[in-house]
């Protein structure tokens, strides 16, 4: 079946260092890739997507491209900021099966602290 | 502004009584979910609903049960049955199932039984 992998936490960076948040994903058909964020206390917020191969998604700074060959969908900022400090959720949705919200497979999640 | 509410925060309960969680969106959504998500996983969904009077397990649906009576409101109920119902619960609604159609999440219930 579907699966996403996502690098172990916590992740601890200075404030303005580059992140990187590992995710790859195993999946039987052409999937839907997302990125959601969950600040403390309160529930996820889609932060960006990728419908095909190549795509890139941005927003807010994030970015992630969807690498078909490595079956990858890494997030990345170039300057973090305290305020970016939250839980990161890689997910995917099988197209193959209907791209349905109820088929989204989710990571683990990665957690990240920003120190100023 | 729209949203979804989902109410209480923390919910505390003794083992053997059924508990019910609430959510409730103005954002017109046709779709709504259900959530857990437990420390150190991912989230797993429980129920989900297309449209009114009409709801589908998802992939942990034992001893829970929901209705969708109205558009805005899908009620979850935590059973005596289900075996570890401590957890974070997430409500979560979007336009229509389709991937493209973002998820919009409530602020969670967390869930305590004792």
């Amino acid at each position: 079946g579907d699966s996403v992998t996502q690098m172990e936490g916590p992740v601890t960076l200075s404030e303005e260092a580059f992140l990187t948040i590992n995710c790859t994903y195993t999946a039987t058909g052409y999937p839907s890739l997302f990125w959601y964020v969950q600040y403390p206390g309160e529930g996820l917020q889609l932060l960006l997507k990728a419908t095909k191969a190549d795509d890139k998604g941005s927003n807010k700074g994030f970015e992630a491209t969807y690498r078909k060959e490595t079956t990858s969908f890494h997030l990345e900022k170039g300057s973090v900021q305290v305020s970016d400090s939250a839980v990161y959720f890689c997910a995917l949705s099988d197209q193959s099966s209907g791209g349905s919200n109820y088929k989204l497979t989710f990571g683990k999640g990665t957690l990240l602290t920003v120190n100023p | 502004d729209g949203g979804i509410t989902q109410s209480p925060k923390y919910l505390f309960r003794k083992e053997g009584q059924n508990v019910t969680l609430s959510c409730e969106q103005n954002l017109n959504h046709d779709a709504m979910y259900w959530y857990r998500q437990d420390p150190g996983q991912g989230l797993r969904l429980i129920y989900y609903s297309q449209i009114v009077n009409d709801f589908q397990k998802g992939d942990i649906a034992e001893g829970y049960s929901v209705s969708r009576e109205k558009k805005e409101s899908f009620p979850l109920t935590v059973t005596s049955a289900q075996k570890n119902p401590t957890a974070f619960y997430l409500c979560a609604s979007s336009i229509q199932t389709g991937v493209n159609s973002p998820l919009h999440f409530g602020n969670g219930t967390r869930l305590t039984v004792t």
